[in-house]
């Protein structure tokens, strides 16, 4: 079974500032990954698919890379509205999510 | 434009059989590709996929749980149904029903999957399992 691991769990990065989140795949996912952004008492939103393919209307300093079992997010200049949690998912096989990074203000 | 939404009891016992239904509009189950999935979140914790149902009738279920999981398409077809048998509290959480597309290949002229990802979710509704 496929375990995800994402880390930090909790990154403390000021706004302006480059984020950089890590998602982990116990084997190969190929780039069958995506990243969704969650905020208190909102459903998730499709950041990223595909590992690197930003979403429709995702800003470009959202970007995606990696492949096989590495991933990584990065936010390349935070803004207000960025700080929230943020969750992998592989759907290589049956969808599995990482238990998520919290992206808080510095 | 793509909206779901969830509707179903907020509230269940022990033992009980949950039942929730996905409105959705935008989109057909009937669409080639098309998927429609429920997912849970236990307060403060992850999330967790649990069922999903294609245009095809092929439908598909969490390991896990798939004993207890059933996953339909409601006549209407504008809603699919999940019901989650012998509830426990260990079950309360918000359950979130979601749409995807599964990746074409024209190489092979077949869809990519059986999974993929989710790109319209709705807002979801607290199921809190408890006497």
């Amino acid at each position: 079974e496929i375990v995800m691991t994402q880390s930090p769990a909790t990154l403390f990065v000021s706004p302006g500032e480059r984020a950089t989140l890590s998602c982990r795949a116990s084997q190969s996912v190929s780039s069958k990954l995506a990243w969704y952004q969650q905020k208190p008492g909102q459903a998730p939103r499709l950041l990223i698919y595909g590992a690197s393919t930003r979403a429709t209307g995702i800003p470009a300093r959202f970007s995606g890379s990696g492949s096989g079992t590495e991933f990584t997010l990065t936010i390349s200049s935070l803004q207000s509205e960025d700080f929230a949690l943020y969750y992998c998912q592989q759907y290589n096989n049956w969808p599995l999510f990482g238990q998520g990074t919290k992206l808080e203000i510095k | 434009q793509i909206t779901l939404r969830e509707s179903g009891p907020t509230l269940v016992k022990p033992t009980q059989t949950l039942t929730l239904t996905c409105t959705f509009s935008g989109f057909s189950l009937s669409t080639s590709g098309v998927g429609v999935g429920w997912i849970r979140q236990p307060p403060g914790k992850a999330l967790e996929w649990l069922a999903l149902i294609y245009w095809d009738e092929d439908k598909r279920y969490s390991p896990s749980l798939k004993t207890r999981l059933t996953i339909t398409e409601a006549t209407s077809k504008n809603q699919v149904v999940l019901t989650m048998t012998n509830m426990d509290p260990v079950d309360t959480a918000t359950y979130y029903c979601a749409h995807l597309t599964l990746e074409y290949d024209v190489l092979t002229a077949s869809y990519r999957g059986p999974f993929d990802y989710f790109d319209y979710w709705g807002q979801g509704i607290l199921v809190t399992v408890s006497s």
